[in-house]
């Protein structure tokens, strides 16, 4: 079944610096990839998705691209700020949402 | 509130008894997730429904675990002789199927097998 493998699991970077979080995944049938962050106590929310027939996609400080023949996407965060601590999932989607398992992101003021 | 809603928040309860919970979703969308999540993982895929129907059900699940969307509205699950492995967030969400929308998630339920 879908796999999807998220790295790293943990991740501290400096306020003001970047930060990028990597996940693979299994099936080739994958066609939307959201990006989910989860604050202590809350439930997940999308800050940003991407579909299969586009390589890059960039809202703001957040950007994530894609590249199917790999089954890689990543996660870029630039100009990284306090409120960016959380914990960021990635999924892979063909019609169920497969998860990976979270980075939690610190930044270190 | 218009959103993905879970009922109840928590549930506090001995082992081998079953538990349900509910999950009411954004009213036009229908498909229906559930998963289960424990500290520090993320979500794991147990089931999902497209209406009324059980569309896959995850492998790894236990047959104590059980799911329903009657009227392709909202949907229980239900465990069966709970263990203390249960405990978990156990999550829904919820999606519009028009070209893989965004699923909104409710707030969880909280289990506690004691």
């Amino acid at each position: 079944g879908e796999n999807v493998e998220q790295h790293p699991s943990t991740l501290s970077v400096q306020e003001g610096d970047s930060a990028v979080i990597k996940c693979t995944y299994s099936d080739s049938a994958s066609n939307y990839f959201p990006w989910y962050k989860q604050e202590l106590g809350k439930r997940p929310q999308l800050i940003i998705d991407i579909r299969s027939n586009v390589g890059e996609k960039k809202d703001q400080r957040i950007a994530v691209t894609l590249n199917k023949t790999a089954k890689h996407f990543s996660l870029h965060i630039t100009e990284t700020q306090p409120e960016d601590s959380a914990v960021y999932f990635c999924a892979a989607s063909d019609d169920k949402i497969i998860f990976g398992k979270g980075t939690r992101l610190h930044i270190l003021p | 509130d218009t959103g993905v809603s879970q009922d109840p928040r928590h549930k506090i309860t001995k082992r081998g008894q079953n538990v349900t919970f509910r999950c009411d979703p954004i009213s036009e969308h229908n498909r229906l997730y559930w998963y289960r999540q424990t500290l520090g993982q993320g979500p794991e895929f147990l089931t999902y429904f497209q209406n009324e129907a059980q569309l896959e059900k995850s492998r790894l699940l236990s047959d104590r675990f059980s799911a329903e969307r009657p009227k392709g509205s909202f949907s229980t699950l239900e465990i069966q002789r709970t263990e203390q492995g249960d405990s978990a967030m156990y999550l829904c969400a919820s999606l519009r199927e028009l070209g893989n929308t965004e699923a909104f998630f409710g707030q969880g339920t909280r289990l506690t097998v004691v």
